[in-house]
């Protein structure tokens, strides 16, 4: 059974970089047409995709973080990481590392995120 | 403010019938983009729940079911139960947007 396990400072003083790493075990990283996923959920407010990326290397990023964001993969550990630049309190929340999988039902094919990590939460103050 | 619209609390009896409602517009789920559902256990990480608008993962109960109709997607819940008190996200994809994007959230709260 894969599982993902997030790692990373939980305290960032503000116009630093937020960095985080999502260990994966029981699996392969580099196995399989999956998205490795950040996804953040700010204290007691909803879930905000962050962006992903393949073993590839390949990235995708949420426009509206595209400016801030860098993710990539390390595939002789079995991880992949986020990097966040110039945090501010805004960027306080819980962060999820999730795969993104191609599941299957009756020759149609739908892109979701099936897998996810616990969490760590991430608070950005001085 | 989320590009889906979900109503901020549902709340029903053991054994009642509940939905939720998750509204979008011509960019994401009137585009025909899929709708996708996680259910969050209070202090958990999001589970999926609902796949490609109707389908359920192995190990999620029949209780549950989802349906899709132009620009809107629901979530059914029958037979209530106390462990389904939780939060109930929508997900979908807006070309608007270019991205991922997520309902704010249902809490659901059994009676």
């Amino acid at each position: 059974q894969l599982q993902l396990q997030e790692s990373g400072s939980g305290l960032v003083k503000p116009s630093q970089t937020l960095s985080l790493t999502c260990a994966v075990s029981g699996g392969s990283l580099s196995s399989g047409a999956y998205s490795w996923n950040w996804i953040r959920q700010p204290p007691g407010k909803g879930l905000e995709w962050i962006g992903y990326v393949y073993h590839s290397g390949g990235t995708y990023y949420n426009p509206s973080l595209k400016s801030r964001v860098t993710t990539s993969v390390d595939r002789s550990n079995n991880q992949f990481s986020l990097k966040l630049t110039s945090a501010t309190a805004a960027d306080t929340a819980v962060y999820y590392c999730a795969r993104g999988a191609l599941l299957s039902v009756t020759g149609t094919t739908y892109n979701t995120f099936d897998i996810w990590g616990q969490g760590t939460m991430v608070t950005v103050s001085s | 403010q989320s590009e889906l619209t979900q109503p901020p609390s549902v709340s029903g009896a053991p054994g009642q019938r509940v939905t939720i409602s998750c509204t979008g517009s011509n960019s994401n789920i009137g585009a025909g983009y899929d709708v996708h559902w996680y259910q969050q256990l209070p202090g958990t990480a999001p589970r999926l729940l609902i796949f490609g608008n109707i389908n359920r993962p192995s190990g999620v109960p029949d209780r549950f079911s989802g349906s899709k109709s132009g620009t809107s997607a629901s979530l059914a819940i029958t037979g209530l139960q106390a462990e389904d008190e939780a939060d109930y996200y929508c997900q979908s994809y807006d070309s608007s947007l270019r991205g991922v994007i997520f309902g704010g959230g249902t809490k659901l709260t059994v009676l």
